[in-house]
């Protein structure tokens, strides 16, 4: 199963708004089943942002939204802050034969 | 507070096998939930190994699967990893995490800051 295709990079300027994309197929992001994103900041563990498509975890920001059309799903950071400068990674259930787990290749957020 | 903490040795020789040990506090394994771990080479991304339920039951990613083994020791709160057969490529920083599954959708919660291994002779 091939990892979940992202953008290399996005970048914005604080204030500004921007989405990330994460292109799946009918076997993943396409089905049923629902990505959650994940932050990770240098030398840091990623962190849960967004799980089943759209929710927030407690203590999440909700600048921080989920979205899903059709194969891609997409993040949308809106008033953007120095520290949302990181890394951003799609993950999504794959299974169809069996169980799999699929990530993005992540996604390296500048602002400007 | 649900915390995890990898250990294991920092260095492994080519051919060898790669063991790593994660403890959980704050949450008994045996409640619930997958574990998992994830591993992320030196500059670039994420990468699912394997996972296992509390009652023992495990899922390995397709790529690894011929050289994982995912265990757990409910008694000690902890869950385990062995990779056989490491070369350069499998020098990570390895991850364990709390997995959860639902019928639409899978995700990670709780995290371990993360240990590097090395393989090199």
């Amino acid at each position: 199963q091939s990892a979940l295709t992202q953008p290399a990079s996005v970048s914005g300027s604080p204030g500004q708004s921007i989405t990330i994309s994460c292109t799946g197929t009918s076997s993943d992001v396409g089905s049923y089943n629902l990505v959650s994103w994940y932050q990770q900041h240098p030398g840091k563990a990623p962190k849960l942002m967004i799980y089943e498509g759209s929710k927030r975890p407690s203590g999440v920001s909700n600048r921080f939204s989920g979205s899903k059309s059709g194969n891609t799903a997409s993040l949308t950071i809106s008033g953007l802050q120095a520290e949302d400068e990181a890394d951003y990674y799609c993950c999504s259930y794959a299974g169809s034969s069996t169980f799999n787990v699929v990530f993005g290749g992540g996604t390296k957020l500048t602002v400007l | 507070q649900v915390q995890l903490q990898e250990s294991g040795p920092g260095l492994v020789k080519p051919s060898e096998t790669l063991s790593l040990t994660c403890a959980v506090s704050g949450y008994s394994i045996s409640s619930g939930y997958y574990w998992g771990w994830i591993r992320q080479p030196p500059g670039k991304g994420l990468e699912w190994i394997g996972s296992i339920y509390h009652s023992g039951s495990t899922y390995y990613n397709p790529s690894l699967k011929s050289r994982v083994t995912i265990s757990v020791d409910t008694s000690k709160n902890q869950f385990s990893l062995k990779l056989s057969s490491v070369t350069a490529a499998d020098t990570a920083v390895y991850y364990c995490a709390r997995h959860l599954v639902v019928v639409t959708a899978t995700n990670f919660d709780y995290w371990g800051q993360g240990t590097l291994v090395t393989v090199s002779s």
